[in-house]
Parts: structure tokens; sequence; C-alpha cells
């Protein structure tokens, strides 16, 4: 089957400026979660979508963050306006949501930099 | 909320066997999982365990013990390949959200 895929897999910007990343789960999994990576840590959620229905965004800046799933497939992942701090990799990952056995399956990420 | 600990950095030498710990508290349990993560890369699943004991699956095994909050991943017949981070993921509840440690840079030396 098909991986996660997503794009771009780099991205550098200067602050202010806002930038948007696009993820398309493997077929038919029904959860879809954004992480933030700054390196050296471990993934931080940010969102997380069941269909196209958002059930966890409690550590997403939602003054600058927004992300949509419409359709309950591709997901877009947004930043507007940027900041230094956001430089990281931001990983999108999908589950077929089958029970909590299920493990999360990775695209390989867009790296960002915010000059 | 979920905590979860690891150690930062471990080293271990080709051959050896290494055993990475992670501890959590968490107000909901369901299951914990174990990525390694090679620079640069995504995140793969290694295991899942949610009851008590351990798991084992060719040269890797895991261990959980929900009681104490605390897992390992056992690493034998290391080789360099194994170098990476190893992430402990644990899952909630409800919506079953998946929080991780900050992982384990393990460095397998010749």
């Amino acid at each position: 089957e098909a991986g996660v895929a997503q794009s771009p897999r780099y991205k550098i910007i200067e602050k202010r400026q806002s930038v948007a990343f696009w993820c398309n789960p493997i077929s038919g999994h029904a959860t879809l979660y954004w992480y933030q990576q700054i390196l050296g840590q471990g993934p931080k959620l940010l969102i997380q979508f069941q269909n196209n229905g958002v059930v966890d965004d409690s550590q997403l800046p939602k003054d600058r963050f927004s992300a949509e799933r419409l359709k309950g497939v591709d997901s877009t992942l947004k930043i507007q306006p940027a900041k230094l701090e956001d430089s990281a990799v931001y990983l999108c990952a999908s589950s077929s949501g089958g029970g909590a056995s299920s493990p999360l399956h990775f695209g390989n990420g867009t790296r960002l930099t915010v000059t | 909320g979920q905590n979860i600990d690891q150690p930062t950095e471990m080293t271990a030498t080709e051959g050896a066997i290494v055993q990475i710990n992670c501890t959590y508290q968490t107000s909901g349990f369901n299951g914990l999982f174990w990525y390694q993560q090679h620079a640069g890369e995504a995140p793969t699943f290694l295991s899942y365990n949610v009851l008590d004991g351990l798991e084992e699956k060719g040269r890797f095994s895991s261990f959980l013990s929900r009681s104490k909050g605390y897992s390992y991943l056992l690493l034998k017949e290391l080789q360099m390949k194994d170098s990476a981070s190893y992430l402990c993921a644990v899952r909630g509840t409800g919506f079953q959200k998946l929080v991780f440690g900050t992982g384990t840079r393990l460095l397998v030396s010749p």
C-alpha cells in the first residue's frame, strides 16, 4: 500500500511570512494527525482529525496555525505569520482507527526553516 | 495529562544488548508504543503493549508494567543500523491521542 505522502519536503521562509503543508494519508485511514518535531525532541501533537472532524487541537497555537481536512481525506496545515520558533519538522501521520492497537504511519515530513 | 520520561542518550557496542527505559504518568491508558526514528527520517512502528509482560519480535522485545507506569525496549545482537532515536509513546483513552516522549538517541559503535 502507498504510504503517507507529504509536500513540500523542505521549505525556507522569512519570519512573518505564511506557509502551507499538504498531507495525503493512507487510503481508508480515518484518523489523521499533524505533529511538530523540533530538533532533538519527540513529536508534539498539534491536531488530530477523525474523518473530517477535529477531535483534539489543544496544543495548536490557534492564533497562527490552522488546519483542515476537507472531505475527510487530504489535509493542509497552515502557519500565518511564521515565527523563528516554528522551525521544525512537521510530520503527518494516519491510522486506520481500528482500535487502540492501530499504529500511526508517518510521512517523511516537511522540514521548515524560518529565518 | 501525560508525562513520559526516557534517557536522552545511550551508547552500546555492536553485538551487545541494550535496554531503553520509559516511565510514564497518564490519566488514561490505552497502550504503549515504541517507534524507531533514524536521523532525518520518519518514525517507524516497532511494538505495542497494552497488557503487562514481554512481547518479543525478532531482535526487539518490549515490556510493560502498568502498575509501575514502566516500559522498556530491549535490543539484542546490536547492529550499526540500530543507531537511531527510540521513541516511547502512550495512547490515551477517548479519541486515543498518542503522546510521545522526547526519545532516546542510541549510538552503536563497532
